[in-house]
């Protein structure tokens, strides 16, 4: 069974520029969650996606939005680009049947390691 | 927001000794996970604990969940090389548990 993929692996941008991220999960998962990984923060929820909605948002400004499509595949925006935007943009999918065995157990992608500059 | 702290955050030991990670909260949790990052790469999860007082066994590693469920630790016997790595422990928050919240991460290095 292949993993959860992530492309592109490694980006870099501008400050101001706007970059699209990929997602494609595990084949049967239906939820696709996004992290941001730093070395100040660690990892922190950025949000969940479950059959094309948004489950759950963390605390992260409006720049940082997200979308999933009907094969769930997702994809995740950040507008406007800041310096502390550099980061390793994490995919994490698992199969979202509320109160099934593993239900909260994720399997993550290698990531995406955006550097802003 | 349910936090989780780790300790300690780095750890570097020699091939053969014992350690033991511990992740503490104030709040309870239905279940806490432990992931294993490497460089490069994203965690990979190493097992989910889900009973209070639970152990489980990988091979060299001991996971524990504490009785009233705000804590955990893990426990590595004999550490190798291939140890190496960032542990992380989480645990679900949210309406339906749909997010994890992770602890800051234990760097541990293993020297041969």
């Amino acid at each position: 069974k292949a993993g959860v993929t992530q492309t592109p692996r490694y980006l870099i941008k501008t400050r101001g520029q706007q970059v699209t991220l990929s997602c494609s999960p595990i084949s049967g998962h239906r939820s696709v969650s996004w992290y941001q990984q730093t070395p100040g923060q660690g990892l922190q929820f950025l949000f969940e996606y479950f059959s094309e909605t948004q489950r759950n948002k963390g605390n992260f400004p409006g720049r940082f939005s997200g979308r999933q499509f009907s094969n769930s595949r997702s994809e995740m925006n950040v507008s406007t680009l800041e310096l502390g935007d550099s980061a390793l943009y994490l995919c994490a999918s698992r199969r979202g049947l509320a109160g099934g065995p593993g239900y909260n157990e994720q399997f993550f992608g290698p990531g995406t390691r955006l550097t802003v500059l | 927001t349910q936090l989780l702290e780790q300790s300690p955050q780095f750890l570097s030991i020699q091939e053969g000794e014992n350690l033991t990670v511990y992740c503490n909260s104030s709040s309870v949790f239905s279940s806490l996970q432990w992931y294993r990052q490497e460089p490069g790469e994203g965690p990979v999860l190493l097992v989910t604990v889900v009973t209070g007082g639970e152990v489980k066994k990988l091979k060299r590693l001991t996971f524990q969940f504490g009785d009233a469920r705000k804590d955990s630790s893990l426990h590595i016997t004999a550490a190798q090389p291939g140890d190496t790595g960032l542990y992380l422990c989480a645990g679900p928050e949210g309406w339906g548990a749909q997010k994890l919240v992770f602890g800051q991460g234990t760097r541990l290095t293993i020297n041969p």
